[in-house]
């Protein structure tokens, strides 16, 4: 069974500052589907990005950007800038991509506090 | 295009009673997922459903659980006697196709007095 490992429970990091958060994940699987979610405290599920495994290049959204480590099985989150805002619980997903139920496994989450 | 909409927000139940959890997913999409999130925990799967059919329970409790989708109307997730276990955030996730992202509704805390 696919397992998602997030290893660090909480984090902080200064207003304007870089924080990266980590995620390893467990699949025998070649192609898959990889995510991380934001909670804040209004607990609504909201996705920040995206990566395909098949796809070499390091998915961005605008301060957002992850480093996708196939082989080691790894995929971090860098957050640029960092705002108050994003201030918030950070949940790594993992998912595949075939066999008929494409239910998502998630870490038990990352709580980032961003102080001014 | 409105959101997933999940109702109630909050429901309060005494041990015993029945709980009735409603998902309507966004317009377009024919695939809903249920997860839990219990206090400290990130999000475990329940169920995935498609329009009248269940295709994967397989992190649903065995007892007491159960869940639709169908043809008509929002998908409904029911906890029967309910225990102060159950009590946990219920989320509704939906995509359109079956590859495609999933977007979450705001959850329903349930609490079990």
């Amino acid at each position: 069974a696919q397992t998602v490992t997030q290893s660090q429970p909480e984090m902080s990091v200064q207003e304007a500052e870089t924080v990266t958060l980590s995620c390893t994940y467990d699949t025998s699987e070649s192609d898959y589907y990889l995510f991380w979610y934001k909670q804040p405290p209004s607990r609504q599920m909201i996705l920040v990005i995206r990566q395909e495994a098949y796809k070499q290049q390091n998915a961005t959204e605008n301060r957002f950007s992850v480093n996708f480590q196939k082989a080691a099985k790894s995929f971090s989150l860098k957050i640029s800038d960092s705002q108050l805002g994003d201030a918030a619980m950070y949940f790594c997903a993992y998912r595949r991509t075939q066999g008929g139920s494409e239910k998502l496994v998630f870490g038990k989450g990352t709580k980032l506090t961003v102080n001014p | 295009n409105a959101g997933v909409m999940q109702n109630p927000r909050h429901l309060v139940r005494r041990r015993g009673q029945e709980a009735r959890l409603r998902c309507s997913p966004m317009k377009g999409h024919s695939h809903v997922y249920w997860y839990r999130q219990l206090p400290e925990e990130g999000l475990k799967f329940m169920v995935y459903l498609q329009k009248e059919n269940i295709i994967d329970e397989s992190g649903m409790p065995k007892e007491r659980f159960s869940a639709e989708f169908p043809k008509e109307g929002p998908s409904i997730l029911r906890i029967q006697q309910v225990v102060r276990g159950d009590s946990a955030a219920y989320f509704c996730a939906s995509s359109p196709l079956v590859t495609d992202t999933q977007y979450f509704g705001p959850g329903t805390r349930l609490t079990v007095l």
